[in-house]
């Protein structure tokens, strides 16, 4: 049964549109994650929040921001896509910092023509 | 730092062929060692996790044990079906850094 809930499931714009990527745990969890998997299957990390307050923050570009208005709500922008931002993106949970078992979202693909 | 080597990045068998991914790690002490499944248009899911050495995984007839002699997680199945078909990953955390570090996921192939 889904918990992690992702929209939209596709995306597809041009290069310098923006958009925003929404994502909602059910779980009850105080972290929550956003991954990004390119074409080849690799997952990289690129934030990570806890209780709404933003704990890790990979070497991302600064076109792309989280956004977080409760522990529950995951939100992800992107200001000016370019045609390497074309991947899928993952929403993920986990009860808290410390609990590594992370349960995922079913991710949104962007596609940047 | 931290790392996970998968060693095989597709695999392709046969319905009851006999499966084994690789999966060796580098870190110090004693990380929780994982697997993760992800289906086709699903995000990953927990398949089972191991965090002592010589304890042994498992889930849906898929195993693995941790070996902290030869830093190794190897994912086995003895007969594979076709619905088993996904990329699996192998993963490690450790507490005293509260980050997970994933594999590069190998696509698994079955056919009937």
């Amino acid at each position: 049964e889904t918990a992690v809930f992702q929209t939209p499931n596709y995306h597809v714009t041009q290069v310098g549109n923006e958009v925003s990527f929404n994502c909602k745990q059910t779980l009850g969890h105080d972290t929550m994650y956003w991954y990004k998997q390119d074409s080849k299957k690799l997952l990289k990390i690129m934030f990570s929040y806890n209780n709404k307050q933003l704990i890790v923050n990979e070497t991302v570009p600064r076109r792309f921001s989280p956004q977080s208005s409760d522990k529950a709500h995951l939100n992800l922008r992107i200001k000016s896509v370019e045609p390497e931002d074309s991947a899928v993106y993952l929403c993920a949970s986990s009860i808290d910092w410390g609990y590594a078992e992370q349960f995922f979202g079913p991710g949104t693909r962007l596609t940047v023509l | 730092g931290d790392s996970v080597t998968q060693t095989e990045g597709q695999v392709a068998l046969s319905e009851e062929d006999f499966l084994t991914i690789h999966c060796n790690y580098s870190a110090s002490g004693y990380p929780t060692l994982f697997w993760y499944v992800q289906y086709p248009g699903e995000g990953p899911q927990l398949l089972f996790r191991a965090s002592r050495d010589k304890e042994k995984g498992s889930s849906r007839g898929f195993e693995a044990t941790y070996d902290k002699g030869t830093t190794s997680f190897h994912l086995r199945k003895a007969s594979v079906q076709e619905s088993d078909s996904a990329v699996y990953y192998c993963a490690l955390s450790r507490n005293s850094n509260n980050r997970i570090f994933f594999g590069d996921g190998t696509q698994l192939v079955v056919k009937p």
